[in-house]
């Protein structure tokens, strides 16, 4: 039982270059999110998800794509890399309560 | 919009002294609130929550928060800290949506050393 992981761990990016950012968890839960923790900013929202085949935006989505067409998978997606992007990424999970289980993150470098 | 104040961005502390993390929402209709901790180079880990019922609130490692909705306040506290409690702190307050979806709200986060 591996709860909420997320790939890959660390990643340096090149200005312009795309990526994709895998969350997948075995809770079987619903719900899932994106965050960023920039330092001083704590985790702001970027995309959500309220089940298989259904996204939408939080508070930070310009730059970033995703997508769940599986319910245990939830993709983060940079389609032109900015230094701006430069951040730690948490992906989220929910069940039916309002407690949220976080993955151990995915540190982004932008160049 | 809901919003969350951590009162304090670094608090330094001796270890076995007492420590209290400061937290102010805005709202002040029904809230669920929430303390993550996260060590070093690791995700968030809950704390503890408040969801209803008393307003004192026990969670892991010996920390607990007292909810007081007058004063919109969340305020975290450990009446003897360890080293191993020297991490970043989040306070966060569940906002809902149409769809039956819930966001997290997270405060910009409350460093805390403690020093031997």
């Amino acid at each position: 039982n591996a709860g909420v992981t997320q790939t890959p761990k660390f990643r340096v990016l090149k200005t312009g270059q795309s990526m994709t950012l895998l969350c997948a968890q075995d809770m079987n839960h619903e719900y899932m999110y994106w965050y960023r923790q920039d330092p001083g900013m704590g985790l702001r929202l970027i995309h959500y998800s309220v089940g298989e085949g259904t996204t939408a935006k939080g508070e930070v989505p310009d730059g970033y794509n995703v997508s769940r067409l599986k319910k245990q998978n939830f993709l983060l997606g940079l389609e032109s890399a900015a230094p701006s992007q430069t951040s730690v990424y948490f992906c989220a999970t929910r069940s039916g309560l309002v407690e949220q289980f976080f993955g151990p993150g995915t540190r982004l470098t932008v160049l | 919009a809901q919003s969350v104040t951590q009162l304090d961005s670094q608090v330094p502390v001796f270890e076995e002294a007492p420590v209290e993390l400061r937290c102010n929402y805005s709202s002040s209709v029904s809230v669920y609130l929430f303390w993550y901790v996260q060590y070093p180079n690791q995700g968030l880990q809950l704390l503890l929550k408040y969801l209803s019922g008393s307003t004192l609130v026990k969670g892991i490692n010996g920390f607990e928060a007292e909810f007081n909705k007058s004063q919109t306040s969340f305020h975290l506290r450990k009446p003897s800290v360890h080293i191993s409690d020297t991490a970043e702190y989040f306070c966060a307050v569940s906002e809902s949506g149409p769809g039956g979806y819930n966001k997290l709200i997270f405060g910009a986060g409350t460093r805390l050393a403690v020093h031997p």
